[in-house]
């Protein structure tokens, strides 16, 4: 149980365009998803914190505007790369809890984002 | 915020060895799980163990949270163990903090 579906796992695409990218909670209802990114050899850093049917929190230092995030169900989240560059291209992984506070989180297989 | 370390940074093992990878947090957490980043970069929920000990397979994790620690064990390694393991935590109602990782490689 407790699958969750990100796609597409792999995406290049030309600067200045936007790309979608989309995680499924399959068998469960996710009232939070996040998306993380990570950074070849490192750690995942958390992006923003996706709640179903409002604005997303972002962190400190990662520019709303530019990654524009949409819960707009129980099971899907989706991120979106707006304007892309070079300097986005990266690993980006989401996750999604099931229930709110002292619960495990469940990942995506990531979106590997090559802009070229 | 909370502070996550790991040991050791990195960890080369022949095939049938046993280790111990550590998990520290600079304060109280309600959640902390254990994840195996695979090289295709699937990440992998191997535990969740706010505390106490819990075995799945050749995989053992402890967590003793009034001291602020957690530690995986791995025995009898294989080569599809290779790898980044990692830890995260978290405070009830707050978002999971990630470590910067143990990364594996098992030798055939």
């Amino acid at each position: 149980g407790a699958v969750v579906s990100q796609h597409p796992s792999r995406v290049i695409c030309k600067s200045g365009t936007s790309v979608k990218i989309e995680c499924r909670s399959l068998d469960f209802q996710a009232t939070t998803m996040f998306w993380y990114r990570q950074f070849p050899k490192k750690s995942l850093m958390l992006m923003a914190t996706s709640n179903e049917g409002s604005k997303a929190t972002y962190e400190q230092g990662v520019e709303k505007d530019k990654f524009l995030i949409n819960h707009a169900s129980l099971t899907l989240s989706t991120l979106t790369v707006t304007s892309a560059h070079p300097e986005d291209s990266s690993f980006y992984i989401c996750s999604a809890k099931v229930g709110h506070y002292n619960s495990p989180l469940h990942f995506g297989n990531g979106t590997r984002l090559t802009v070229t | 915020g909370i502070q996550v370390e790991q040991s050791p940074p990195d960890l080369i093992l022949q095939e049938g060895a046993n280790s111990t990878l550590r998990c520290n947090f600079s304060d109280s957490v309600n959640n902390l799980q254990w994840f195996h980043q695979n090289p295709w970069g699937q990440l992998i929920n191997l535990f969740y163990i706010p505390s106490g000990t819990k075995q799945n397979g050749r995989l053992s994790a402890t967590t003793v949270a009034t001291e602020r620690y957690s530690l995986l064990y791995i025995s009898s390694s294989q080569t599809t163990d290779s790898g980044v393991y990692f830890c995260a935590v978290g405070v009830a109602g707050q978002n999971f903090v990630f470590g910067p990782g143990t990364r594996l490689s098992v030798l055939p």
